[in-house]
């Protein structure tokens, strides 16, 4: 596996289930983010990890919980979700320096809430 | 005011043409600004980024950074029918985490 890979690729959920989403980075990299793209709006960063420790949550609803076990492992736990919910989430990863900060993107994983 | 703004499009040129996509920006601590292209179903893939104000080429591909009128370009030429995509613009001040999206110029390349 190279680059930043994304588990499932395709998600259909009910609003009462409770699912997660996987993204593993192979680049060595030092953060993780977690992204949600929806149709005709700009990517919205979710939640950002930088050495394992969250550094941002742009206000989120608890319905989404970020957990970063390890610096190549991000994941995104989903309960009680409503159907605006329904969008692609990409995973990116980065080494963070006082530079440009490049971010790679996974593939996402494309979720729909019933 | 959004801090990145870029026209969605659609664009829609034909083969070989000459491509002009653009973002304005409105927060002078930018420093980095990147393209990333997304095709269909796939994440975001970083194209190239520009450090201040300049020109960078790479291939049939250049960017443009003119930090005194807060404004980026990404030039496409000889374009192909590959180059179809949705193509997003990013910037990030000295040293941040947080990239700053635009909201994407979905591209077509007719043959």
């Amino acid at each position: 596996e190279t680059g930043v890979t994304q588990t499932p690729r395709h998600l259909v959920m009910g609003m009462t289930n409770k699912k997660s989403l996987k993204c593993e980075q192979h680049l060595g990299h030092n953060a993780m983010y977690w992204y949600k793209q929806s149709a005709k709006k700009p990517l919205e960063l979710m939640f950002v990890y930088s050495l394992e420790e969250r550094v941002e949550n742009n206000s989120v609803p608890s319905r989404f919980s970020p957990e970063c076990p390890n610096s190549s492992h991000l994941f995104l736990h989903l309960h009680t979700l409503q159907p605006e919910d329904s969008a692609l989430y990409l995973c990116a990863s980065s080494q963070v320096t006082s530079g440009a900060n490049e971010q790679f993107f996974g593939p996402g994983t494309r979720l729909t809430v019933l | 005011q959004k801090e990145v703004e870029q026209d969605p499009g659609p664009l829609s040129v034909p083969e070989g043409a000459i491509v002009s996509l653009n973002c304005t920006y409105s927060n002078s601590a930018f420093q980095y600004f990147m393209w990333y292209r997304q095709y269909s179903r796939k994440g975001p893939e970083l194209l190239m980024y520009t450090y201040s104000s300049g020109n960078k080429e790479d291939g049939r591909f250049t960017a443009q950074v003119d930090k005194s009128s807060k404004y980026i370009s990404l030039f496409i030429r000889d374009s192909q029918p590959s180059d179809s995509a949705t193509y997003l613009c990013a910037m990030i001040g000295q040293g941040a985490q947080k990239l700053v999206f635009g909201q994407g110029t979905r591209l077509t390349i007719n043959p």
